[in-house]
């Protein structure tokens, strides 16, 4: 199957800090991506969907001042979390559709506020 | 209604035995349905992907399609321990997106659990 990248796996921020995740799509073209947050024996919760060169769009009670999406390539999706607070703590999944549709999922970032 | 739905368990399976999930969702133009394998604390991996009512058999995994009655399910045969992890139900949906490949909704997830 195709391979999703992000970075970093784990990071540990300070409270009113922001924090960077990067999504890559290494072997093939992804116009659309997705960013999912999941907190502890809960389901995916999508986020927003990302968008080659467009606007992301956010589902509904998500902050969209608050997620930053920058989509800037077709390999390439990153979300920033802007003055992250403990409530922020979660872990952060993007995955990205192939041509088949099918999804494939990055590794996961565990997002640790204090 | 939720829009999957799957029951949470978790499932107890002997080891050796075969592990059943099921499935329904309520998007009756739905086209492409997908289970993930996910373990504590990792991300989920796709292990079958099905898009025609029957079966579809990949190694120990079968997916089990019926369009008409809006189930899918998930047979693990010979299920060992490495399989106990949580299962995750996904359908395309069509309706109530304007993106033309569709939604992925994903389903709470079944926790499976396969003792020695």
């Amino acid at each position: 199957g195709a391979v999703v990248s992000q970075h970093p796996s784990r990071v540990i921020c300070k409270s009113g800090t922001s924090v960077k995740i990067e999504c890559r799509s290494l072997d093939f073209q992804a116009t659309t991506m997705f960013w999912y947050r999941q907190f502890p024996k809960q389901s995916l919760m999508l986020m927003a969907t990302s968008n080659e060169g467009s606007k992301a769009t956010y589902e509904q009670g998500v902050e969209k001042d608050k997620f930053l999406i920058n989509h800037a390539s077709l390999t390439l999706s990153t979300l920033t979390v802007t003055s992250a607070h403990p409530e922020d703590s979660s872990f952060y999944i993007c995955s990205a559709r192939d041509r088949e549709a099918e999804a494939f999922f990055g590794q996961g970032t565990r997002l640790t506020v204090v | 209604q939720k829009e999957v739905e799957q029951n949470s368990g978790p499932l107890s399976v002997p080891e050796g035995a075969i592990a059943s999930l099921n499935c329904t969702y309520s998007d009756r133009g739905s086209q492409s349905f997908f289970w993930y394998r996910q373990y504590s604390g990792k991300s989920p991996e796709l292990i079958m992907s099905i898009y025609s009512n029957g079966d579809k058999e990949d190694g120990r995994f079968t997916a089990q399609l019926n369009k008409a009655s809006q189930y899918v399910s998930l047979l693990i045969r010979d299920s060992q321990p490495s399989d106990s992890a949580t299962y995750l139900c996904a359908v395309n949906m069509k309706k109530g997106t304007t993106d033309s490949w569709g939604k992925l909704q994903f389903g709470a997830g079944t926790q499976v659990v396969v003792t020695p």
